[in-house]
């Protein structure tokens, strides 16, 4: 069984510009979630999808966007990139929405602003 | 403010010997605790998890326990080995969380032979 894909592996971006991580989840699986693992932080919850809704939201800026496709890949828009938004940006997928499941992770997008 | 607590400092263990690592979290009432490894460049990989309700768990050498009046949960890694060396973290799920889990920063633990 695949895991959770990722791509890209790493990007490299400049200030401003704007960014698109993107994630596959296991097969059958219907709810993406995103965080963001910056250095020496933990991770930190951006983004809840299932079933193409999004069903949570961390405390990140409205520049931090994402949708989920009718086959349950995920996307992960970041706007006027800055600084402070290098890190390692990691998905999850579980097999639907209900809660007490283990997230199944891969293995992240580099994120590096120049 | 809420706030999930591990080890800062790395825990360094010989061979064979157990591991104890300390999950302490304030001003959260979590529905469920979880652990995770993750290895330097990768995803985190889920561990085990365990209810409120719950006392202990057990899978092969590794037991948690959740003691939600002390507000801590133990993870426990039995007969150590090198292979066991990464950093290990604790997230909680709340209630009507949203399935939203909140991680510690992980505890690095090195084995040494």
């Amino acid at each position: 069984e695949a895991g959770v894909t990722q791509s890209p592996t790493h990007l490299i971006k400049t200030r401003g510009q704007q960014a698109t991580l993107r994630c596959s989840p296991i097969s059958g699986h219907t709810s993406v979630y995103w965080y963001q693992q910056a250095l020496g932080l933990g991770l930190q919850f951006l983004l809840w999808y299932d079933e193409g809704e999004e069903r949570n939201r961390g405390n990140f800026p409205p520049r931090f966007s994402g949708r989920q496709f009718p086959n349950y890949s995920s996307e992960l828009n970041v706007n006027a990139l800055e600084l402070e938004d290098s890190a390692l940006y990691l998905c999850a997928s579980t097999l639907d929405r209900r809660d007490n499941q283990p997230q199944h992770f891969g293995d992240g997008t580099r994120l590096s602003i120049l | 403010s809420q706030k999930i607590e591990q080890n800062s400092e790395a825990l360094n263990i010989q061979e064979g010997k157990t591991a104890t690592l300390t999950c302490n979290y304030t001003n959260y009432s979590p529905a469920y605790l979880q652990w995770y490894r993750q290895d330097p460049g990768r995803g985190p990989v889920f561990l085990l998890l365990i209810r409120e309700n719950e006392k202990e768990k057990r899978k092969e050498r590794l037991k948690v326990t959740f003691d939600t009046t002390l507000k801590q949960s133990l993870f426990h890694i039995t007969a150590s080995q090198p292979a066991d060396s990464a950093t290990y973290l604790c997230a909680l799920e709340l209630t009507g969380g949203g399935n939203k889990l909140t991680f510690g920063t992980g505890t690095q633990l090195k084995v040494e032979l």
